[in-house]
């Protein structure tokens, strides 16, 4: 009974360096999501996914990288880590019509 | 482009109180509206979904109610218990209906 699994759960990054964050779901959801919450901003999405194989982005996408091989793994990159994206991070599944939204516990993200 | 707002952005009362949170949106054609709760240091759990055609999903303590011709939801939390205390977000899927649109959320603390 996982739902959603977020790995790591903590990481902290020197300016520049690269990560990726896994986010894994077993509920065959077809939609898949990636968030990050900033004091006083919400939550704003990155880029989602509708299905394996495709990606789009999102409301702040810049400096991100995502890639949906297979239908049930979501992963999230950075390619050169920067302060600004010191945050947390959360992914979500949902089946369509963005019914029975699950989220992961989220990773929280240091970049120095 | 769709946004939500939560007011207010944070909520103390002592317990046996009856609340209600507000939310609103500005673009009045969703076909759903979510009430998510979130723990410090978690991720988001699902309350209550409100389909466009209903008018009030309940839920235990909870009730939430949705008005899409003036852009509103409430949250109703009867008989605040302090393991209430958490953050509050209202969401809304987005012009595409492939994400949700979080607002920025209500802290509540219910002091015993």
């Amino acid at each position: 009974n996982a739902g959603v699994t977020q790995t790591p759960k903590f990481r902290v990054l020197k300016t520049g360096q690269s990560m990726t964050l896994l986010c894994a779901q077993d509920m065959n959801h077809e939609y898949m999501y990636w968030y990050r919450q900033d004091p006083g901003m919400g939550l704003r999405l990155i880029h989602y996914s509708v299905g394996e194989g495709t990606t789009a982005k999102g409301e702040v996408p810049d400096g991100y990288n995502v890639s949906r091989l297979k239908k049930q793994n979501f992963l999230l990159g950075l390619e050169s880590a920067a302060p600004s994206q010191t945050s947390v991070y959360f992914c979500a599944s949902s089946n369509r019509d963005v019914y029975g939204y699950t989220f992961g516990s989220g990773t929280r993200l240091t970049v120095v | 482009k769709q946004e939500v707002t939560q007011i207010p952005a944070a909520l103390s009362v002592p317990e046996g109180e009856n609340l209600v949170l507000n939310c609103s949106f500005t673009d009045s054609a969703i076909y759903n509206l979510q009430w998510f709760r979130q723990d410090p240091g978690k991720g988001l759990t699902s309350l209550l979904l409100i389909q466009s055609s209903q008018r009030e999903q309940t839920s235990g303590r909870l009730n939430a109610s949705l008005d899409k011709s003036s852009g509103r939801s409430t949250l109703y939390i009867a008989a605040s218990q302090p393991g209430d205390s958490a953050t509050y977000l209202c969401a809304v899927p987005d012009q595409a209906g492939t994400a949700l649109i979080f607002g920025k959320g209500t802290t509540l603390s219910v002091s015993s």
